[in-house]
């Protein structure tokens, strides 16, 4: 079956800093990939995705690039902010039974300090 | 544009009491609609899922149960409850069709006591 595999974290970073979460996955179909971002107590929202190789999601300063070769779809931020702290969740959709089955990484926890 | 609402926001029920949730969306017509669990520190567990009205799959068997009376309306319902059912509860809806995001609502913190 599909799975996805994402460190689970916390993650610290200092404010500016440079961001990278590593997502890869296994899957049979051609899937979508996504990104969703969660902030505490809330529920999650959709932060980019991408629907075939070598597309490149972005969305408020994020990225990541749909790499079929490497199965991999790696999140970056060039500069984060403390605001940017929330849990990460890595995610592929494929039809499965007529609806749209998601699989979500365990999530990371992202720190961003002053 | 669309939302998507469920309630309450946070529950604390006891053992062997009986739970009802609820979820709604507005601004579309006919979408899959999906509960999941999340528990502390864990990633999500998809409970259900609804491609119409009265059409439930559940994932897990368990003592959960959901129903969906209207287009629009989805119930996640348990007899009585355990305190492993403890959770942050997810609802979310798909467009359906070749659309694969999924959207989430704000979520009910379950404790069970």
């Amino acid at each position: 079956g599909n799975s996805v595999t994402q460190m689970e974290g916390p993650v610290t970073l200092s404010e500016e800093a440079f961001l990278t979460i590593n997502c890869t996955y296994t899957a049979t179909g051609y899937p979508s990939l996504f990104w969703y971002v969660q902030y505490p107590g809330e529920g999650l929202q959709l932060l980019l995705k991408a629907t075939k190789a070598d597309d490149k999601g972005s969305n408020k300063g994020f990225e990541a690039t749909y790499r079929k070769e490497t199965t991999s779809f790696h999140l970056e931020k060039g500069s984060v902010q403390v605001s940017d702290s929330a849990v990460y969740f890595c995610a592929l959709s494929d039809q499965y039974e007529g609806y749209q089955k998601v699989t979500f990484g365990i999530g990371t926890k992202l720190q961003v300090i002053p | 544009s669309q939302t998507i609402h469920q309630w309450p926001a946070t529950l604390v029920q006891p053992v062997g009491s009986p739970l009802s949730l609820e979820c709604t969306v507005e601004g579309t017509s006919n979408p899959n609609l999906y509960w999941y669990r999340q528990a502390a520190g864990r990633g999500l567990q998809l409970l259900f899922y609804s491609v119409g009205i009265g059409q439930i799959s559940s994932e897990v068997p368990q003592n959960l149960s959901a129903s969906r009376p209207q287009d629009r309306q989805f119930i996640l319902s348990s007899k009585k409850l355990l305190l492993s059912d403890s959770g942050f509860y997810l609802c979310a809806w798909s467009p359906g069709g070749l659309s694969y995001e999924q959207y989430f609502g704000p979520g009910t913190r379950l404790t069970v006591t």
